[in-house]
């Protein structure tokens, strides 16, 4: 069965440090999204991809970067984590727009 | 930009009674409602969706409601079980127009069922 995988589940690491976050899909699907989710404030969109060679940034994209290689993968950077980046990250991705939105099982980052 | 604002924050039921959540969205250009079924330690997982062309959904105990008009929507589920025991999101989807795509979504609702 076509999936999407996130990894780490959980991570730990240091403020200044960079951080990658892994996502993997094999729908093949060419619309794929980055969120955090936090108490208070449900789920929040980073950045997102159309598809290969395109990404966009969502509504709290800063300290985050994305590229898109391939279909399948849609990796996530924190390039220096800071403590407000605590937090559980989910990736999705959909067929096309208005599509069902896939989820992964997110990833939990502490920073501390 | 898409605003959704999503009650009760928490809803608390006995087991067989009904629940339901409501959802308000602002922007009229929306068009497609899904609501997401979160359990401790996963994503959030499609349970049903709406399009702005109908006015109401069904899928055995769940039913989903949307008024246009009034740009609400809401998730009803019947005869609830313990597994209905979640975390339970509402979305809307904004159009694009240049702007961020993806889905706004509601903070949540954690609901619980009574033995």
């Amino acid at each position: 069965d076509a999936e999407i995988t996130q990894s780490p589940r959980h991570k730990i690491t240091e403020t200044g440090r960079q951080v990658t976050l892994a996502c993997h899909q094999t729908w093949n699907h060419n619309n794929m999204f980055w969120y955090r989710q936090d108490l208070g404030h449900g789920l929040r969109l980073i950045h997102y991809s159309y598809g290969v060679q395109d990404t966009n940034k969502g509504e709290v994209s800063d300290g985050y970067s994305v590229s898109r290689s391939n279909t399948e993968d849609l990796p996530l950077t924190l390039e220096s984590a800071a403590s407000s980046q605590t937090s559980v990250y989910f990736c999705a991705s959909r067929a096309g727009r208005g599509s069902p939105l896939h989820f992964g099982n997110g990833t939990r980052l502490t920073v501390t | 930009g898409e605003n959704v604002e999503q009650h009760p924050s928490t809803l608390s039921v006995q087991e067989g009674d009904s629940a339901v959540i409501k959802c308000t969205y602002s922007d009229s250009a929306s068009n497609y409602f899904p609501w997401y079924k979160q359990e401790l330690g996963k994503g959030p997982q499609l349970i049903i969706d709406i399009r702005s062309n109908v006015g109401e959904k069904k899928d055995q105990r769940i039913a989903v409601t949307l008024n246009k008009t009034a740009k609400h929507f809401s998730l009803h589920i019947t005869e609830t079980q313990p597994e209905d025991s979640a975390v339970y999101f509402c979305a809307a989807s904004r159009r694009s127009g240049g702007g961020a795509d993806g889905l706004t979504f509601g903070k949540g609702t954690h609901l619980i069922i009574q033995p």
